[in-house]
Parts: structure tokens; C-alpha cells; sequence
């Protein structure tokens, strides 16, 4: 089945800091790439979509600015959190499209927890 | 944005028990999943439902898409110790692909 990895699973910084998350798909090109938060003991919400080669579409209430998607190829998207506080602490979980058609061939990462001390 | 209502929040069950749980709208939908989450991981799918009506089974789940498109349920038969997870109902509306959560319901089973 298709595999999907993200980098690191697990980072610590300091409020102030950027921190780069990469999502990777080992086995299928991925046409679409989608961006979720999950805070503790809370539901999935979209964060943002993007398409390779393209920008990406933020959902409302998520800036731009702070959260910088690269959709770099079809195998590979990664989200910037810069300048990070300790309220951007969450997991961060990527899901993508092999673009074979259907809800049911798009797959989640394994999710990458972030701390912001 | 659109919100599904999912429940129960939580249960704890006994081993060989089943489980039954639900997600509503007030507004149709496309599709509805099934997805659980286990710990520190992401949600892995377990049921794709596409057609009002239709039943789907996995194993020991069964899911159902509601006639009126508005709501579906998982059941879980004879639950085991590694069906603990949360699970996540998650649907999507018209020509979108953006998949809407609801807030899961945690299931906890005592062997």
C-alpha cells in the first residue's frame, strides 16, 4: 500500500525559531497535499491545500506568512512554521492525493509533534 | 465552517463487546469515512462510504451512509484491546475534496 512520511516526528524549539516539516510520499505521486493541526484531544482542521507547482490555499484564519507551504514536487511538501510561539505547539499531519480518484486513495502521514518552549 | 457532530465522546467497553458510534450534519454530504487514530500516529482509513444507503463491512466494522445523506455510523463487533483509538468520522460536501472531521469518540476496551 502507499507509504507516507514526515520529518522530523518529533521537534523541540525555541519560541522565535523557524522549523521546517517535510512530507513525503515513498510510493505514489502525490498531485495534492493537504496540511491539517491537531491540538490535543481535538479534531483534525485543515490548515491549508496545495497542488504541485502551484501556491498554496489557506484555509480562513490560518496567515500565510507564518505557515509557508512548498509543494516542491510531486513527492515532497513541506510546511514552515516561522518565527514559532508556544501556541503553535500541536501536531502537524499531512495527507495526500495519489490522484487515483476517490476519498479512499488519499493518505496520512504518521504526523510530526511540535513543541514551542 | 461545517461541523459534524459525533458521538459518543468517549466509551469504555469490556472485551467481546459491541460498539456503536455516530456522526450527523444538518447538511448532506458526498462521502463519509471512517478514520482511527491511535496515539502520536496519524488516522489511518477504514471505511470509504460513497452512496446514501450503502453498508460497507471491514473485518469486524460496519459502516453505514445515511439515506438522507445527513449522518453514518461505525459499529465495531466484538471488540478486541487493540480497537483502543480514537475514531474520527470525516466527511466531504459537493465537488470538494477537503475532508471535514468530527471530533472523535475515544474508545477504551477492558480486557
Amino acid at each position: 500500500g502507499a507509504v507516507v512520511s514526515q520529518h522530523p516526528s518529533r521537534v523541540i524549539c525555541k519560541s522565535g525559531t523557524s522549523v521546517k516539516i517535510e512530507c513525503r510520499s515513498l510510493d505514489f505521486q502525490a498531485t495534492t497535499m493537504f496540511w491539517y493541526r491537531q491540538f490535543p484531544k481535538q479534531s483534525l482542521m485543515l490548515m491549508a491545500t496545495s497542488n504541485e507547482g502551484s501556491k498554496a490555499t489557506y484555509e480562513q484564519g490560518v496567515e500565510k506568512d507564518k505557515f509557508l507551504i512548498n509543494h516542491a514536487s510531486l513527492t515532497l511538501s513541506t510546511l514552515t512554521v516561522t518565527s514559532a510561539h508556544p501556541e503553535d505547539s500541536s501536531f502537524y499531519i499531512c495527507r495526500l492525493d495519489a490522484g487515483r480518484g476517490g476519498t479512499d486513495t488519499q493518505y496520512f502521514g504518521p504526523g510530526t509533534r511540535l513543541t514551542v518552549l | 465552517g461545517q461541523q459534524l457532530n459525533q458521538s459518543p465522546q468517549s466509551m469504555f467497553i469490556q472485551e467481546g463487546e459491541d460498539v456503536s458510534m455516530n456522526c450527523t450534519s444538518s447538511s448532506i454530504f458526498n462521502t463519509w469515512l471512517w478514520y482511527k487514530q491511535e496515539p502520536g500516529e496519524g488516522p489511518v482509513l477504514l471505511i470509504a462510504l460513497y452512496k446514501a444507503g450503502e453498508l460497507t463491512s471491514n473485518g469486524r466494522l460496519t459502516a453505514q451512509f445515511g439515506i438522507t445523506r445527513k449522518d453514518s455510523f461505525l459499529n465495531i463487533s466484538a471488540s478486541i484491546p487493540s480497537d483502543v483509538g480514537i475514531y474520527f468520522c470525516a466527511g466531504t460536501q459537493g465537488g470538494s475534496e477537503k475532508l471535514v472531521f468530527g471530533k472523535g469518540t475515544k474508545l477504551t476496551v477492558n480486557p
